[in-house]
């Protein structure tokens, strides 16, 4: 299993500001997800990051709005930037094991005002 | 429509007995995965079913991937408070991506 730890875990922002999310892995892993968890949905796949390539997103999200930094093997970042009350979620992060296992950090909870 | 339809969306019992969650998809799954979550919190990996016909256990939860490999079911004997949370279930297609049901909210009364 990976244990994968995320910071902030919580944080209150005011609109048209941006917010960096960083997500570490004890482990090495090629494959890093971030989504995206609404109150009272399930969650929505925002981009993959893939070290050494640009991260892939998925139909409804852009680069401009949520860039992503991936350096290394272990450690990633999501932006979430010029934000509106719209952006309050859960951010997670996951990370696929070598056994096609898929884990997930403990979230950060963003309360957008 | 939902590609990954969960039933029931909410579930409350007593303490003992036992239940299930249903994950109904409309096309082929190539992975299952169950996951719990505790309210405003994250994901707790469960599960992974592979093959058609699989079924895992562990301790009181137990989970089956039909043999067309487009249903699974999570069956919890004799619940207990600790099992109350938010169950999902995610599919993989034939990429690495995870879509995710809708999600079972349990709640296990004394």
């Amino acid at each position: 299993s990976a244990v994968i730890s995320q910071k902030p875990s919580r944080d209150i922002c005011q609109r048209g500001t941006s917010l960096t999310i960083q997500c570490q892995v004890d482990s090495q892993v090629t494959m890093m997800f971030w989504y995206r968890q609404q109150p009272g949905q399930s969650l929505t796949l925002i981009a993959t990051a893939n070290q050494g390539s640009e991260a892939t997103y998925e139909s409804g999200f852009v680069i401009d709005k949520f860039p992503i930094s991936r350096p290394n093997l272990t450690f990633s970042t999501l932006t979430v930037s010029n934000m509106s009350p719209e952006d309050s979620s859960i951010y997670l992060c996951s990370v696929r094991g070598g056994s096609y296992e898929q884990y997930f950090g403990p979230g950060t909870r963003l309360t957008v005002t | 429509s939902q590609e990954l339809e969960q039933s029931p969306q909410s579930l409350i019992v007593q303490e003992g007995k036992n239940l299930t969650i249903n994950c109904t998809s409309s096309k082929t799954l190539y992975g299952l995965y169950w996951y719990k979550q505790k309210y405003g919190e994250g994901l707790i990996f469960l599960m992974m079913l592979q093959k058609g016909g699989e079924e895992k256990s562990h301790e009181k939860i137990t989970a089956k991937l039909d043999e067309k490999k487009q249903q699974s079911s999570l069956h919890i004997t004799a619940s207990q408070p600790s099992h109350a949370g938010i169950y999902l279930c995610g599919a993989e297609r034939n990429t690495d991506k995870l879509i995710f049901g809708t999600g079972t909210r349990l709640q296990v009364f004394p």
